[in-house]
């Protein structure tokens, strides 16, 4: 997972409480995302951007905010935390859509957990 | 809508066996596909992709297949490894790199 960095790895909120996660990418790629994981869910999209300054939704959006100012990072946002969004966070980040090497990249994950 | 399904949340093979696991997508707008494979407490490291335009992609010890027509893929792995056992999940990308994920099988190999 060399390249993509998440920070915190653990962290215990309040209900109600508000925090950021940080993702940070050192390849250089124009796309970045945020899934979460669940048992039995596998891994869904949040928010995703194709690059600096854009932002869109993804398949469970709700619930979170996200920036891209710069191209390197990518910011997770919970304005008011709800035991619902207890789960593993995942960013990730790969190069372009129709590169030879398409894959994407994920960081180690983050535990968040809701009380 | 679940477009990319697992259903088989488990899957025990013997060491040197062969390992398949299997994938199902309802979007035909997907054109590419990849299975990733994730240790406890790692993130998901990319395994192995194949296009649309293809019915087989092989890596070594793993392959790919893909049925367009029965919108179905799945991935060999021969022989199987201790080191394998993991989580595996498939992957479709439609459009702007939205990469959308199955639920994963865990898949376990015994010695």
């Amino acid at each position: 997972n060399a390249g993509v960095t998440q920070t915190p790895k653990f962290r215990v909120l309040k209900t109600g409480q508000s925090m950021t996660l940080l993702c940070a990418q050192d390849m250089n790629h124009e796309y970045m995302y945020w899934y979460r994981q669940d048992p039995g869910m596998g891994l869904r999209l949040i928010h995703y951007s194709v690059g600096e300054g854009t932002t869109a939704k993804g398949e469970v959006p709700d619930g979170y905010n996200v920036s891209r100012l710069k191209k390197q990072n990518f910011l997770l946002g919970l304005e008011s935390a709800a035991p619902s969004q207890t789960s593993v966070y995942f960013c990730a980040s790969s190069l372009d859509r129709r590169s030879s090497e398409n894959t994407i990249y994920f960081g180690e994950g983050s535990w968040l957990t809701v009380v | 809508d679940q477009q990319v399904k697992q259903n088989s949340p488990s899957l025990s093979v013997q060491e040197g066996r062969i390992s398949i696991l299997n994938c199902d997508y309802t979007n035909s707008m997907f054109d590419y596909f990849l299975w990733y494979k994730k240790y406890p407490a790692e993130g998901p490291t990319f395994l192995i992709s194949i296009s649309s335009i293809k019915d087989k992609n092989e890596d070594g010890r793993f392959t790919v297949f893909l049925n367009k027509s029965a919108k179905h893929l799945s991935l060999h792995i021969v022989p199987s490894q201790p080191g394998d056992s993991a989580v595996y999940f498939c992957a479709a990308i439609q459009g702007a790199q939205k990469l959308v994920f199955g639920q994963g099988t865990r898949l376990t190999i015994n010695p």
